[in-house]
């Protein structure tokens, strides 16, 4: 079946650059999608990527798309501890409105 | 702003209880879902529903049923609630078509003893 592969942690200081890595299945996903959940919250859309682009920059964020490797990734610049939170990344599921998330990746940055 | 209110934040029921779970949205979504989250497994989808009165099964419907008699409204509802439900669970809602971005509500932490 489907499945999103995510890493469980990072760790990073405050001020290096962070990589969120993931992998999924499902070629025919036309967006692709990085949530965030802070502690004791539900997930906020923090970006999103349409899978004719390879390249996607929003301020800090820049997400990287390999759709020959499936690959995702998110890279956050000059992270901060305002940035420590489970990222999950997802796609969408064939023609159907459902997601698939992956397992979620804990960042946490140290002062 | 999109908003979507759950009814509960933190909920303790004992084996056995039946438990309903409210999911409130006040866009007009079409798309509303329940998962649940668990350390580890990421958000695994319970039910889905498209359209009132319409539900779909999700990845782990067992033990769960749902119920939309409103567009905006979406119950979850634990017939018997056993320990091995003890979870964090979400809803979402999204609109029908190709950009389906689901907004979530704050979550509730439901603890069965």
């Amino acid at each position: 079946g489907e499945d999103v592969e995510q890493s469980l942690f990072l760790s990073v200081r405050e001020g290096d650059s962070s990589v969120i890595n993931c992998t999924y299945t499902d070629s025919s996903s036309t967006y692709l999608y990085w949530y965030k959940q802070e502690p004791g919250a539900g997930l906020q859309l923090l970006t999103y990527i349409f899978s004719n682009m390879d390249m996607k920059q929003d301020q800090r964020l820049t997400v990287l798309l390999n759709k020959k490797d499936k690959h995702l990734s998110l890279r956050i610049a000059d992270t901060q501890t305002g940035d420590s939170a489970i990222y999950f990344c997802a796609e969408a599921y064939g023609a159907t409105n459902k997601l698939i998330f992956g397992t979620g990746t804990l960042l946490a940055v140290q002062p | 702003d999109v908003k979507v209110t759950q009814s509960s934040r933190y909920l303790v029921k004992r084996t056995g209880e039946k438990v309903f779970l409210e999911c409130v949205q006040d866009m007009d979504h079409e798309n509303m879902f329940w998962y649940r989250q668990d350390p580890g497994l990421g958000l695994r989808l319970i039910y889905f529903s498209y359209d009132v009165k319409m539900k779909e099964k999700g990845d782990i419907p067992e033990g769960y049923s749902v119920s939309r008699e409103k567009k905006e409204r979406f119950s979850l509802i634990l017939e018997s609630a056993s320990t091995n439900q003890t979870s964090m669970y979400l809803c979402a809602s999204s609109w029908a078509g190709g950009y389906n971005e689901q907004f979530f509500g704050p979550g509730t932490r439901l603890t069965v003893l």
